[in-house]
């Protein structure tokens, strides 16, 4: 089966910019979680959407949002971005609670 | 808070040797605990996943346990070969926060040829 599909696989921006990424789960998830990944702070948690209502969320300023469509695929979008945001953004989707979690290829974002 | 360790943070093998990549947790309140591997600016792939009540998995030539009660699980990876060269996540998911993972920092593995 596919697996969980990320677009676009790259991006460059300039300060002060938005940005959205797409997320594609696994047919039959429902979770969908996104993750910032930097060489300094490792994977942080962004925010977690199941059945198009955000569950749980993460430490990251207003300007990173998300969403959740009835088909389970999900949007994170970036307004007003910073240097500081350069990072691979990665999604993954979970079946259930104690399911494990499938991760995609992401996405890296670079902000010049 | 839940945290997550993993020794050692770098490894160098040659090849055909067997490793063992070390993981301990703080907080054994967990659903379940997976090990993932990463190349260089890719995604997550799931190697095995054990759950919370399990012992152990294997998957070919590698072998995952868990001892839910000390914090700790050790990935064992028989007869390395340099397509294993990697970094090796150990991620655990706390019963307190849900859906919110907890990442280990890793243990990168060079497999020489």
């Amino acid at each position: 089966k596919a697996g969980v599909t990320q677009t676009p696989r790259y991006l460059i921006k300039t300060r002060g910019q938005q940005v959205t990424l797409s997320c594609s789960p696994i047919s039959g998830h429902r979770s969908v979680s996104w993750y910032q990944q930097t060489p300094g702070q490792g994977l942080q948690f962004l925010f977690e959407y199941f059945s198009e209502t955000q569950r749980n969320k993460g430490n990251f300023p207003g300007r990173f949002s998300g969403r959740q469509f009835s088909n389970s695929r999900s949007e994170m979008n970036v307004s007003t971005l910073e240097l500081g945001d350069s990072a691979l953004y990665l999604c993954a989707s979970s079946s259930g609670q104690l399911e494990g979690y499938t991760f995609g290829s992401g996405t890296r974002l670079t902000v010049v | 808070k839940q945290e997550v360790t993993q020794i050692p943070a770098a490894l160098s093998v040659p090849e055909g040797e067997n490793l063992v990549l070390n993981c301990s947790f703080t907080d054994s309140a967990i659903y379940n605990l997976q090990w993932f591997r990463q190349d260089p600016g890719k995604g997550l792939t799931s190697l095995l996943l054990i759950q919370s009540s399990q012992r152990e998995q294997t998957s070919g030539r590698l072998n995952a346990s868990l001892d839910k009660s000390s914090g700790r699980s050790t990935l064992y990876i028989a007869a390395s070969q340099p397509g294993d060269s990697a970094t090796y996540l150990c991620v655990v998911r706390p019963e307190t926060s849900g859906s919110r993972l907890t990442f280990g920092e890793g243990t990168q593995l060079t497999v020489n040829p």
